[in-house]
Formats: structure tokens, C-alpha cells, sequence
């Protein structure tokens, strides 16, 4: 099984300022991978699929960078509504396997 | 617009069944691979289990191998998952997600349908 993991745990960053959140595979998995926002009460929400292309209606603030083990999540600008949880995917190898979540709190 | 409704979840004993379901709508459901995917009280996301657009391929993850049965019916549009022997750490809310054709990311998720096994 590939685990992911993600740093930091939480990230405390202020409305206006860049965001960078990172993930790690414990083997390559090329490009399939894929970073996901979730809100309190809310489902997820797909932001970033490919390791870097974003999905349909995600603003373009958020940029996701990567390939093999080592991947970004960069929020350019962050908005009130950015605040949540953000976790990461890897679709190259059954089992899927996702991070284990960044918090990105005020 | 893509809509994916869950209905099925409650309480359940321990050792006991529940089969939820996935209304989907607004996408050639029989060309979409479907997953389930749970998230346990306070914790991450945990993928379940995937089916291809036919019906044919399979995946579950090994915490639910033997107990949980995936399937669909593309002529209603609908996804199962059944839930045989389950257990107090089956306790979640259950997402049915929509994958991209052909790699399975999750494209679209279903707003959950919460899942407690408790006596």
C-alpha cells in the first residue's frame, strides 16, 4: 500500500498571504494524483487532479505542482472561504490511498 | 449538472447488514466508474471500493474484503455498496464519488449518508 503523507498537520497563514502544502508518496506514482478541499459539514471537493491541472470551476490561486514522490499545493492568495482542509490522493496503485489531511486555519 | 444522492445509512448492530445506494444523474452514469469512500468521526478520508462502468471490475480495500459488495445498475442509474458483518469501526459517513472515465480520481462527490454500528 502507498501511504501518503502530508505537511504540515496545520498550517496558520492570514487572509492575502501564500499557502504552500506538501504530500509525499512512499513510492512513485507519476502523475496520478490529485489534491481535494473539504469544509466543516461539507463533502469533498476535487481541486486538483494530474498532480497540476485544475478541476472545472477552481479558481486559479490554487496551483498544484509534482511528480513521482513529492508534491505541492500552493493557495497564491488566500481567501476566507480557503480555510479548511485540504488532503491529497494517489490513483496510480490499488488500494487509492489519500494523506492523512492539512488543516489551513486562520 | 452532475447529482449524486446516497440513501441506505442508520444504525446497525454489530454483526448486522445495511445496503446504501447512489442516485446519480446529469453524466452517462454506464460510462463513469463509481466508487464509495468513508470518513469516520474527527478522521481523514478512507476509499472503500471502486467499480469500472460495466459492472465487471472491482477493488475494495482489504479492511472491507469478504464483508462489502459493491455493484451497480446502469439501467437505474444507481450504485450499491452492501455491507455484510459489520463492526463498530464500519462507523462513518459513506460518500458515493463519481471517477473520471478512465483513472479514478474522484471527479464528484454525493453529499454522505451517515453509517453508525453500535449496540
Amino acid at each position: 500500500e502507498i501511504v501518503m503523507t502530508q505537511s504540515p498537520a496545520t498550517l496558520s497563514v492570514s487572509p492575502g498571504e501564500r499557502a504552500t502544502l506538501s504530500c509525499r508518496a512512499s513510492q512513485s506514482v507519476s502523475s496520478n494524483f490529485a489534491w481535494y478541499q473539504q469544509k466543516p459539514g461539507q463533502a469533498p471537493r476535487l481541486l486538483i487532479y494530474g498532480a497540476s491541472t485544475r478541476a472545472t470551476g477552481i479558481p486559479a490561486r490554487f496551483s498544484g505542482s509534482g511528480s513521482g514522490t513529492e508534491f505541492t499545493l500552493t493557495i497564491s492568495s488566500l481567501q476566507s472561504e480557503d480555510f479548511a482542509l485540504y488532503y491529497c490522493q494517489q490513483y496510480n496503485h490499488w488500494p487509492l490511498t489519500f494523506g492523512q489531511g492539512t488543516k489551513v486555519e486562520i | 449538472e452532475v447529482q449524486l444522492l446516497e440513501s441506505g445509512g442508520g444504525l446497525v448492530q454489530p454483526g448486522g447488514s445495511l445496503r446504501l445506494s447512489c442516485a446519480a444523474s446529469g453524466f452517462t452514469f454506464s460510462s463513469s466508474p463509481m466508487s464509495w469512500v468513508r470518513q469516520a468521526p474527527g478522521k481523514g478520508l478512507d476509499w472503500v471500493s471502486s467499480i469500472g462502468g460495466g459492472g465487471d471490475a472491482t477493488n475494495y480495500a482489504d479492511s472491507v474484503k469478504g464483508r462489502f459488495t459493491i455493484s451497480r445498475d446502469n439501467s437505474k442509474n444507481t450504485l450499491y455498496l452492501q455491507m455484510n458483518s459489520l463492526r463498530a469501526e464500519d462507523t462513518a459517513i459513506y460518500y458515493c464519488a463519481k471517477n473520471e472515465a478512465t483513472t479514478y480520481f474522484f471527479e464528484y462527490w454525493g453529499q454522505g449518508t451517515q453509517v453508525t454500528v453500535s449496540s
